[in-house]
């Protein structure tokens, strides 16, 4: 199996610009997550689907972000319009976990760096 | 908030020697578990505890976790320059898994 994987691995934007990160979870895993890691807040739980339902999205900063999950395969996180605050890294991960336990091991994408200028 | 924290947040050792890393948190669990963090990369999941569950070992590691006190250990023996990486904690209890901000271990040769 690939593992979780993440597009781009790396992006350097604008402010003001939009910017769309995409994740494809392990085949079969029921969960997916997104969170973002910056020093100073560390690893933050952004938003997370349940068979493509999203479940919890409390952790969505603003507005601006946007998460959706279309099918099983594939989902994306939007920021609309980017700030220079937004700057982390963004890690999409998936576990097996159904709704009734939803709380797994998590297997982690590589992440996405976003720079915004 | 369940939030764990690691204790140190950076520790650094010699080759061979046994590193220590401890978490806390403030609400009851289901389970905790251990993450690594290589430089650049993704979480990586090392262990999971269960709330039932007091000891359990995984190779070099020895996770411990004492309910009564909120507090888990990751032990990990006979160091190689191969485990420098950030180790979090990450506890579930009513939510998905919420992770500590970690410990930064170096194991230098």
């Amino acid at each position: 199996d690939a593992g979780v994987i993440q597009s781009p691995r790396h992006e350097v934007t604008e402010m003001g610009q939009e910017v769309t990160l995409r994740c494809k979870p392990i085949s079969g895993h029921n969960s997916l997550f997104w969170y973002r890691q910056t020093m100073m807040r560390g690893l933050e739980l952004l938003i997370y689907f349940n068979n493509n339902v999203p479940i919890d999205d409390s952790g969505m900063p603003e507005d601006r972000f946007s998460a959706k999950m279309p099918n099983a395969s594939f989902s994306t996180l939007k920021i609309q319009p980017s700030e220079p605050r937004d700057s982390a890294v963004y890690f999409c991960a998936s576990s097996p976990g159904s709704w009734f336990n939803i709380t797994d091991t998590q297997y982690f994408g590589p992440g996405t760096r976003l720079t915004v200028l | 908030s369940q939030q764990g924290e690691e204790d140190p947040q950076a520790l650094s050792i010699q080759e061979g020697e046994n590193a220590t890393m401890n978490c806390s948190y403030k609400t009851s669990i289901n389970n905790l578990q251990w993450y690594r963090q290589n430089s650049g990369r993704g979480l990586v999941h090392l262990i999971l505890i269960r709330s039932n569950e007091r000891e359990k070992h995984s190779g070099r590691l020895r996770v411990t976790l004492d309910t009564s006190k909120k507090s888990s250990s990751l032990l990990i023996t006979a160091s190689r320059a191969a485990d420098t990486a950030s180790y979090f904690c990450a506890t579930e209890g009513n939510t998905p898994l919420v992770f500590g901000k970690g410990t930064r271990l170096s194991v230098i040769a």
